[in-house]
């Protein structure tokens, strides 16, 4: 159990462009999601945390305009990376969790480049 | 917020021998320190967590302690295999859920 499936695993885009980028979790209610970039060699930076039906709470430095949050359901969240440029390309990666004695899953993550 | 410091940052062991990394954390709060494996491109998987109430925990060749009151805790790999090279982290969070990651750990285990 406890399975978190992100979408799309890779995405190329032009610079200027926006790209959608989901998270769901298939077999429970996730009450709160969160949303990390992880640079090459680098560990994984919180940039966003989430909860159903409300808005999601930024980390410090993270622009909340540039990066949208939506988690409409208890199953499903996504960030547009929104008119993304080269230094936006990176691996990001989402995680779910059901509450914190439940611990956290962890979805597939997804490259983005952007040129 | 939470500042959690790992070390070493890389860690050559030969194959059977055991492998240790240490993280520290700053918050006092913080209750649940698991450790997550990565390989290249894949998501983190969970190898093992501990939490607050408990000082060891031990998993077949891997095992985890917490000092609470020295806030820190190390991950420990006895008879290390080839397949156990990879980026380990270790993390940190409180009731907020929020966690928070070392840097990491490439472990590299010599044939």
């Amino acid at each position: 159990g406890a399975v978190v499936s992100q979408h799309p695993s890779r995405v190329i885009c032009k610079s200027g462009t926006s790209v959608k980028i989901e998270c769901r979790s298939l077999d429970f209610q996730a009450t709160t999601m969160f949303w990390y970039r992880q640079f090459p060699k680098q560990s994984l930076m919180l940039m966003a945390t989430s909860n159903e039906g409300s808005k999601a709470t930024y980390e410090q430095g993270v622009e909340k305009d540039k990066f949208l949050i939506n988690h409409a359901s208890l199953t499903l969240s996504t960030l547009t990376v929104t008119s993304a440029h080269p230094e936006d390309s990176s691996f990001y990666i989402c995680s779910a969790s059901r509450t914190a004695n439940y611990g956290y899953t962890f979805g597939s993550g997804t490259r983005l480049t952007v040129v | 917020g939470e500042n959690v410091e790992q070390h070493p940052s890389t860690l050559s062991v030969q194959e059977g021998d055991s492998a240790v990394i240490k993280c520290t954390y700053s918050d006092s709060a913080s209750n649940y320190f698991p450790w997550y494996k990565q390989e290249l491109g894949k998501r983190p998987q969970l190898i093992i967590d501990i939490r607050s109430n408990v000082g060891e925990k031990k998993d077949q060749r891997i095992a985890v302690t917490l000092n609470k009151t020295a806030k820190h805790f190390s991950l420990h790999i006895t008879e290390t295999q080839p397949e156990d090279s990879a980026v380990y982290f270790c993390a940190a969070s409180s009731d907020d859920y929020k966690l928070s990651f070392g840097a990491g750990t490439t472990v590299t285990v010599r044939a």
